[in-house]
């Protein structure tokens, strides 16, 4: 059974902090991994990461991929109040299908 | 660019009741899924389709149909709705190679 970790579940930190969300993976036919951010409506997509070693960069955001630990990070630097969400991490297998993991909620207070 | 359009956006119906959630693309992706997302499971794949005429199931299948006779729609159908139905709904889409893009999901409560 295809299987997507993360953690931590939920996080508090304060205005300013840096921020290391993790997510593990065990699936047959691994193709790419993704991160999403959702905050009260659909999630949008953050990254898509294929290669291994290989970081993604956008703005105060980055993430990069290990496929030979079966893993990724997503890094928020100099975070902010409405960096304030739920992470989604999910693998796609075959047939564009994602496997999502439940999730970190990161509040970031003032 | 109106991407993947929801509806209804708030559902509330009965046991025992069919209800059925619309989404349509203005794109022309091929690919077309239903998830549900609820508090401790995250989400899970309902159903999904990679053209018209083609559906499969995903991991919750039991008590849903769906159908796909055009490329932009795929509507999902619970045939007689339980409790343990009510979530948040989203319809997603995608192209080869390219991210999953959500709609932005129907509440569905079932009393």
């Amino acid at each position: 059974e295809d299987k997507v970790v993360q953690s931590p579940l939920s996080l508090v930190v304060h205005e300013g902090d840096t921020v290391t969300l993790n997510c593990s993976y065990e699936v047959t036919n691994f193709r790419s991994l993704l991160w999403y951010k959702q905050e009260k409506k659909a999630p949008t997509f953050l990254f898509m990461l294929t290669s291994s070693g290989i970081e993604k960069k956008s703005g105060r955001l980055s993430s990069i991929l290990d496929k030979k630990e079966l893993s990724s990070i997503l890094n928020i630097t100099a975070t902010q109040t409405g960096d304030s969400a739920i992470y989604l991490c999910a693998v796609e297998v075959r047939g564009e299908k994602l496997v999502f993991g439940k999730g970190t909620k990161l509040t970031v207070n003032p | 660019d109106a991407g993947i359009t929801q509806s209804p956006r708030y559902k509330i119906t009965e046991t025992g009741r069919q209800v059925t959630l619309m989404c349509h693309q203005t794109w022309s992706h091929s690919y077309m899924f239903w998830y549900r997302q609820d508090l401790g499971h995250g989400l899970r794949l309902i159903y999904y389709s990679a053209a018209a005429d083609i559906t499969d199931k995903g991991e919750v299948p039991d008590g849903y149909v769906v159908s796909r006779s055009k490329t932009e729609n795929f509507p999902l159908t619970l045939e007689s709705a339980t409790r343990s139905q009510t979530s948040v709904y989203f319809c997603a889409a995608t192209a080869a190679n390219s991210p999953l893009h959500f709609g932005n999901g129907t509440r569905l409560t079932v009393t």
